[in-house]
């Protein structure tokens, strides 16, 4: 069964900081990897999408890596801002045999990491 | 665009009722998923289609719950004589694929409580 970890569960630091966030997994035989961004009473924004073959994805101020043999992602986010606040999830995709055939829908997420940037 | 929609957005019950979720996909989107998520966790995956075609419902928790898709777009999960353990963030996401290269789309969710 897979798992996700992310580390650490919640993090707080002052604006214009450089950081990293975590994510782990058990697994390692992933189809890819997204990151999300949740803020409260809305949906989950997707950040980016890493494919197994890819190492890294880029956008704007976000960096996100991928180690598929090691089982682990860093999300790089350079310059924080306080906009930047908000839970951050990552995302593995996995195919599995069922009663169907093959499925490949399934994401299994980890349980976030909560950012908070302040002024 | 339009992204994907959901309804209601809350909805309060009282145990023992039944509850229709309905789901709205981005326009053209082959596949819709269903996930539900608990306070503090992460999302946790219920049901797929591709168009009308249930693909997998390993991980829908018992019998009370079931998703339909009769014409390829908007989707409904119910879940019957619903109890307290089924309060949670329901979400709905869609991709324009079932192929795992493509990304998933969600919705805002609906909060379901059941008193």
């Amino acid at each position: 069964k897979q798992e996700v970890t992310q580390i650490p569960a919640a993090l707080s630091v002052p604006e214009g900081e450089n950081l990293v966030l975590n994510c782990s997994f058990t697994d390692s035989a992933i189809y890819n990897l997204q990151w999300f961004r949740q803020d409260p009473g809305k949906g989950l924004t997707s950040l980016l999408l890493i494919q197994s073959s890819q190492r890294e994805q880029t956008s704007g101020r976000l960096n996100a890596s991928l180690d598929k043999s090691s089982g682990r992602s860093t999300l790089y986010i350079a310059a924080s801002q306080p906009g930047d606040s908000a839970t951050y999830l990552c995302a593995v995709r996995k195919g599995f045999l069922n009663a169907g055939g093959t499925s490949y829908g399934k994401l299994t997420f980890g349980q976030g990491t909560i950012l908070t940037v302040h002024p | 665009g339009a992204g994907v929609s959901q309804s209601p957005r809350y909805k309060v019950t009282k145990r023992g009722q039944d509850v229709a979720l309905r789901c709205d996909p981005i326009s053209g989107h082959v596949s819709l998923y269903w996930y539900r998520q608990a306070l503090g966790q992460g999302p946790e995956f219920l049901t797929y289609f591709n168009y009308e075609a249930q693909q997998d419902k390993s991980g829908l928790p018992n019998d009370r719950f079931s998703a339909e898709r009769p014409e390829g777009s908007i989707s409904t999960l119910t879940i019957q004589r619903t109890e307290q353990r089924d309060s949670a963030m329901y979400r709905c996401a869609s991709s324009p694929q079932g192929e795992a290269t493509y990304e998933q789309y969600f919705g805002p969710g609906t909060r379901l409580t059941v008193t």
